[in-house]
């Protein structure tokens, strides 16, 4: 079974601090990795993707990547109250779909 | 504007009684998706659709039926609808391997 998994929160970060969320991933083979942001009652909405290791930069958000550990992970810089919603890590297994992991929740407290 | 629609995006019905949920996509893209999303158990694949007139069940198709006769169009059927079947739906479009874009949800409650 191709699993990602997340904790599931709640992540509370003061605002303009860095939050950082966290995502493993069971498969060696895989080779792409996206983040999605989704408000309560919302669809999921693509914010990064990353298919290499190392980092990616995208004005507030970096994703990183390392497959030897399995890990993929989300830094929001300078986060905003704005950013409150919930994070899913999701995985392209080579199996025509995305598997997603259970999401984390995130708050930006004023 | 690039989207991916869905109708209708609330819906209450009884147990047994046929319904469909519509998708269409004015991206141009080949692959299409369904999936559910519920409390605890993240986004699950329904059925997906490389291309048309071809469709394939994804991890938990039980109780649904899906068509691909056009491009832009993925329709989502309950024949019998049952009450574990209320959930959230959202219908994805993208290129595989690329990630998906999804529609606005359904959100379908069976009583």
């Amino acid at each position: 079974q191709k699993e990602v998994e997340q904790n599931s929160g709640p992540l509370s970060v003061p605002e303009g601090a860095i939050a950082s969320l966290n995502c493993t991933y069971s498969d060696r083979v895989s080779q792409s990795f996206f983040w999605y942001r989704q408000y309560s009652g919302k669809s999921p909405e693509l914010i990064m993707s990353i298919y290499s290791n190392g980092d990616k930069e995208d004005g507030r958000f970096t994703a990183q990547l390392n497959k030897a550990s399995q890990y993929v992970s989300l830094l929001i810089r300078d986060s905003q109250p704005s950013d409150s919603a919930t994070y899913l890590c999701a995985a392209d297994f080579g199996n025509e779909k995305l598997t997603f992991g259970t999401g984390t929740r995130l708050t930006i407290i004023p | 504007e690039a989207q991916v629609t869905q109708n209708p995006r609330y819906l209450i019905t009884v147990t047994g009684k046929k319904l469909t949920v519509t998708c269409s996509q004015n991206m141009n893209h080949e692959y299409m998706s369904w999936y559910r999303q519920d409390p605890g158990l993240g986004l699950r694949q329904i059925y997906y659709s490389m291309n048309v007139e071809v469709t394939d069940k994804g991890d938990v198709p039980e109780g649904y039926k899906v068509s691909r006769k056009e491009k832009r169009n993925f329709p989502l059927i309950l024949e019998s609808p049952s009450p574990n079947q209320t959930s959230l739906y959202f219908c994805g479009t993208g290129v595989v391997g690329y990630g998906y874009t999804f529609g606005s949800g359904t959100r379908l409650t069976v009583v």
